[in-house]
């Protein structure tokens, strides 16, 4: 079946030490995006990518990094810059037109110890 | 800049009533419209979407959306509520230029007998 892989699905980190949220896609898109899901605030863009090699800062993309080296995967790397990480991260794909749907991983819960 | 405000972060209803969500959105040009739907602990499904056609827009489970542009509106709305229609609902905007969106806060929509 295609679809859109995170992993983990709960993450812990400590103080000062960098995390890594895998997101794997199947479906042959174009397009890849992170987003941070906070309780009342709905998402946020972290960082988006249109193609392999390229991507681009979204709305909140401070204390985070990506990298996007093949087209079926994005990671997302949480930083020590990033003071408060705790949140819901999401992970999604397109064919990277407009009007087009986008397609959601599960989510990885990721908290601080 | 775009933006979209969605009116009532928690909505009640009893079963077999009817379900409105509301939506506004801003945008400098005319613009694509989603309404995304999260169960717990997931990621996000589409429901339906407006790209410029008919401005009634029927989408999956029964749910519909009419595209106000007067009144900048974009409302989701379904006849008669069902218990497995408890969920989170997300609004979004998008830059017809590519598809990165901007969503809302999200109404939590609960259902009771």
């Amino acid at each position: 079946d295609g679809g859109i892989t995170q992993s983990p699905k709960y993450l812990f980190r400590k103080e000062g030490q960098n995390v890594t949220l895998s997101c794997e896609q199947n479906l042959n898109h174009d397009a890849m995006y992170w987003y941070r899901q906070d309780p009342g605030q709905g998402l946020r863009l972290i960082y988006y990518s249109q193609i392999v090699n390229d991507f681009q800062k979204g709305d909140i993309a401070e204390g985070y990094s990506v990298s996007r080296e093949k087209k079926e995967s994005f990671p997302l790397t949480v930083t020590s810059a990033q003071k408060n990480p705790t949140a819901f991260y999401l992970c999604a794909s397109s064919r990277g037109n407009g009007n087009e749907k986008l397609f959601f991983g599960s989510g990885t819960q990721l908290s601080v110890l | 800049a775009q933006s979209v405000t969605q009116l009532g972060s928690h909505v009640s209803v009893s079963e077999g009533a009817l379900v409105l969500l509301r939506c506004n959105y801003s945008s400098s040009v005319p613009p694509y419209l989603f309404w995304y739907v999260q169960y717990p602990n997931q990621g996000l499904q589409l429901l339906l979407k407006y790209t410029s056609a008919a401005t009634l827009v029927k989408g999956i489970n029964g749910f519909e959306a009419e595209f106000k542009k007067s009144e900048t509106s974009f409302h989701l709305t379904k006849p008669s509520a069902h218990m497995s229609d408890a969920a989170e609902y997300f609004c979004a905007v998008s830059d017809r230029s590519y598809n990165k969106l901007i969503f809302g806060a999200g109404t939590r929509l609960a259902v009771h007998p």
